[in-house]
Order: C-alpha cells, then sequence, then structure tokens
C-alpha cells in the first residue's frame, strides 16, 4: 500500500486560516488523495479528495502539487469544532480501502 | 438516510467467548469494509466486501470472519475472542473505488 506521511500535531488559532501537509512520494498514477477527520469517540469523517487539480467544498480546500508527491489540506477559518485528528490517505480508482493508515495530525485550535 | 450503523456501542465479553458485530447501510453502496483502531493509531483493514457474496482479506483478518449475504449489511464475527481484540472496530462503506468512505461510530470490544 502506498503511504502517506505527517506531522504528528499542529497548533492554530480560532478563526485564521490551518494548512495540514501530507507527502506520498510513491504516489501511484491512479491513486486519489483523501481527507478524514475523527473527533474524540466518533468515526473518522470525509473532509475531501481529489486525484491531480486543487479542489474546493463547504469545508475545505485540497492543494494538489504539481507532481502529485504532497498535499496541503487548508481549512480557511478554523473554529473550535475542527479541532480532530486529520488523517490523509490514498485510495486506488481500482479499490475503496487502504491497509493501515497512519497516526494522522492532531490538531489544536486555540481560542 | 440514516448512512452507516453499527451495533453494539459497547461491549464486554470473555476470553474464548464469540459475538458479531453488526454493520449495515442504507445507501445501497457495494464496498464495504471493517477497520480496527488501537488507542492512538490509526485505522487497520480486517476485512473488506466488493458486492454482495464478495469478501477478502485486509491487513489483520486472523481471528474475525465475515459474510455478505445482501449489500445492506456486513457482520464481523469474532470466533473465539482474545485480550489482543480489544480494540475499537469501524465499518465503512464507499457507493465506488476510490470514492469517499462513510463510516459508522464504531463499536468499542473489550475482551478480559
Amino acid at each position: 500500500d502506498a503511504k502517506t506521511t505527517q506531522p504528528n500535531s499542529m497548533e492554530s488559532n480560532e478563526e485564521e486560516p490551518v494548512h495540514l501537509p501530507c507527502n506520498h512520494s510513491t504516489i501511484s498514477g491512479t491513486d486519489y488523495i483523501h481527507w478524514y477527520r475523527q473527533l474524540p469517540s466518533q468515526g473518522p469523517e470525509y473532509v475531501i479528495h481529489g486525484l491531480t487539480s486543487n479542489v474546493n467544498n463547504r469545508m475545505a480546500s485540497l492543494a494538489i502539487a504539481e507532481d502529485r508527491k504532497s498535499s496541503t489540506l487548508i481549512l480557511h477559518r478554523a473554529t473550535l469544532r475542527d479541532a480532530a485528528v486529520y488523517y490523509c490517505i490514498l485510495l486506488g480508482m481500482d479499490s475503496n480501502y487502504q491497509l493501515i493508515w497512519g497516526a494522522g495530525t492532531k490538531l489544536i485550535i486555540k481560542p | 438516510n440514516a448512512g452507516v450503523t453499527q451495533t453494539p456501542k459497547f461491549q464486554v465479553l470473555k476470553t474464548g467467548q464469540s459475538m458479531t458485530l453488526q454493520c449495515a447501510q442504507d445507501m445501497n453502496h457495494e464496498y464495504m469494509s471493517w477497520y480496527r483502531q488501537d488507542p492512538g493509531m490509526g485505522l487497520r483493514l480486517i476485512h473488506y466486501s466488493v458486492g454482495a457474496g464478495i469478501t477478502d482479506q485486509g491487513e489483520v483478518p486472523n481471528g474475525y470472519n465475515v459474510s455478505r449475504s445482501t449489500t445492506e449489511d456486513f457482520p464481523l464475527r469474532l470466533l473465539s475472542a482474545a485480550p489482543s481484540q480489544t480494540s475499537v472496530y469501524f465499518c465503512a462503506s464507499s457507493s465506488y473505488s476510490g470514492g469517499p468512505l462513510h463510516f459508522g461510530n464504531g463499536t468499542r470490544l473489550t475482551v478480559t
């Protein structure tokens, strides 16, 4: 399985933008880049995904490097409710799973 | 539209007991999967299914069985519970390969 690496934790101030990085240097041409977040005692929640172009939705934006070996999840205006563990994973066009997820990035929002 | 529903939310078993964790989705998704999550760790895939009647093993399948007789349901069976199976179990579904995963809220299992 292709692997992703993320920082263990990041801090940000409330109402400021947050940029969460992810490296995936072994990504294949058919891998989608997915982001999920997980609040305590809940299941992971889908945030956004993309293949090559940058993507926007109501929750966040996804910026994908031109060589696709890294990506950045952007929360435009962080709130306290955005405090969670964020996971970056790769899902192939021919699969619906990733064998092992990393530990993700714990995002701490300071009021 | 309830999404992905997992039952029970909590369960305590004694070593050697068996039980079935239930997972049901009402979105007509073909793809379903089971993960376990140990404290402070990411998820690990146990078993997955690409449609009714089709299942396959993931990263950590030992000690678990699955079946997929309908599109909606994907139960996970623990054959003989061991303390090493103490974990939080999540079921997920998706409508197409590479598409967004929809997760249930998990079953927290303790084996003593």
